[in-house]
């Protein structure tokens, strides 16, 4: 079982403001990391599948940055809404793994209007 | 778009019945999978099948078993239902390089 660690567990911010969410996975075999939000009563929905070192992907007010040869992933959002409100979930996809996630326990974001 | 199906959004079962949970996907995906989400320990992969016929344990396979019969259906079967199977089941399709998609979610109850 892969070790993927987010942090933090929970977020509060203001409305307008910026944040950010850390992922830590394993970086051997690495082949994909995944994001998705998780809005309450709905579907996780993917937000983002990055592959290569260095990748930055965007949508949005939403970006993500990939390391990996360290093994982390940043998620940024910017100038954050309630709509934003969810947990935000990242899953690392290894090498010869029929494309099975293991997700990390999320950060639950709560936007504060 | 692709649409993800699981049969039921709540259900409550006795202990001891055989269960079956349903999931129907539109896009013509390979790859199949059903999680579990409890508090405090996010999404668990139990069972998951990249083919027809094709099956491969997750990470908590135990008391499960699965069925995928036709490529659009993946059935998860809880084979004698325990309390502590009580949980949220997600159903998931997916290509590679594109993400998963999840069905609704199934909330079981087991009494």
């Amino acid at each position: 079982i892969l070790n993927v660690e987010q942090s933090p567990q929970s977020l509060h911010v203001q409305e307008g403001d910026s944040t950010n969410f850390t992922c830590s996975f394993p970086s051997s075999n690495f082949y994909a990391l995944h994001w998705y939000r998780w809005e309450t009563a709905k579907s996780p929905e993917a937000l983002f599948v990055m592959t290569l070192n260095g990748d930055e992907k965007k949508k949005g007010r939403i970006s993500a940055t990939l390391n990996t040869k360290e093994g982390y992933s940043y998620l940024y959002i910017k100038g954050s809404q309630p709509e934003d409100s969810a947990t935000y979930l990242c899953a690392p996809e290894s090498g010869g793994s029929n494309y099975k996630l293991t997700f990390g326990k999320g950060t639950l974001l709560t936007v504060n209007p | 778009d692709v649409k993800v199906t699981q049969s039921s959004r709540y259900l409550v079962k006795r202990t001891g019945e055989k269960v079956f949970l349903e999931c129907v996907q539109d896009m013509d995906h390979e790859n199949m999978f059903w999680y579990r989400q409890d508090p405090g320990l996010g999404l668990r992969l139990i069972y998951f099948s990249y083919d027809v016929k094709m099956k491969e344990k997750g990470d908590i396979p135990e008391g499960y078993s699965v069925s995928r019969e036709k490529k659009e259906r993946f059935s998860l079967i809880l084979e004698s239902a325990s309390t502590n199977q009580t949980s949220m089941y997600l159903c998931a399709s997916s290509l590679r390089n594109y993400g998963y998609t999840f069905g609704s979610g199934t909330r079981l109850t087991v009494v």
